[in-house]
């Protein structure tokens, strides 16, 4: 079974500056995909970034990126120039094919101004 | 598309009373996904479906769940009797397997048992 750990159960950041959420996993699956996953207060489910486990280069959607460490089984998140509306929780996630998500526990998020 | 829609948004109910929760999922996809989530327990994979049919329910908590799919655009997560630790949001999700393509949520359904 796989399973997504996020240590962080809560980070802050100010407004500008430069944040990383951490996540590791475990699995013996060699093809998979990794995700992050935004959830403000609405509640809605938001896809930040993917990443496929055979692509070597991290992947960048704007002012996130990640820090994938395929033997190291870590995945981190690093959003840049924080903005007030990055406040919210987020969720690392694992699948060995797409849509069976494994959650990690969440990262609650604040940005302060 | 209008994306995944779920209802109802909110539900509150008595225990020992049945709750359905419906779900549509986005038009062309083949994969259908329940989850809950609670504070602690995180967020739960409770069965999914792939063209219609139910692939893994090993996340069904108990017996008093169940989950159908009856067509492509539609799907129901049943719970009877409601207990109070059934209370949780639960969402659907679909997704295109297969396709370079992630899993879109619904809204949620925030359900309380009192």
């Amino acid at each position: 079974a796989q399973t997504v750990t996020q240590s962080q159960p809560e980070m802050s950041v100010q407004e500008a500056e430069t944040v990383t959420l951490s996540c590791t996993y475990d699995t013996s699956e060699n093809n998979y995909y990794l995700f992050w996953y935004k959830q403000p207060p609405s509640r809605q489910m938001i896809l930040v970034i993917r990443q496929e486990a055979y692509k070597q280069q991290n992947a960048t959607e704007n002012r996130f990126s990640v820090n994938f460490q395929k033997a190291a089984k870590s995945f981190s998140l690093k959003i840049s120039d924080s903005q007030l509306g990055d406040t919210a929780m987020y969720f690392c996630a694992f699948s060995p094919s797409y849509g069976k998500l494994t959650f990690g526990q969440g990262t609650i998020l604040t940005v302060h101004p | 598309d209008a994306g995944v829609i779920q209802s109802p948004r909110h539900e509150v109910t008595e225990m020992g009373q049945e709750v359905t929760l419906r779900c549509k999922p986005i038009s062309g996809h083949n994969s259908l996904f329940w989850y809950r989530q609670t504070m602690m327990r995180g967020l739960e994979l409770l069965i999914y479906f792939n063209n219609n049919v139910p692939i893994d329910d090993s996340g069904m908590p108990e017996d008093r769940f169940s989950a159908k799919m009856p067509n492509a655009s539609f799907s129901t997560l049943k719970i009877q009797p409601s207990e109070p630790r059934d209370s949780a949001v639960y969402f659907c999700a679909s997704s295109l397997a297969g396709r370079d393509t992630e899993a879109f949520f619904g809204q949620g359904t925030r359900l309380t048992v009192v």
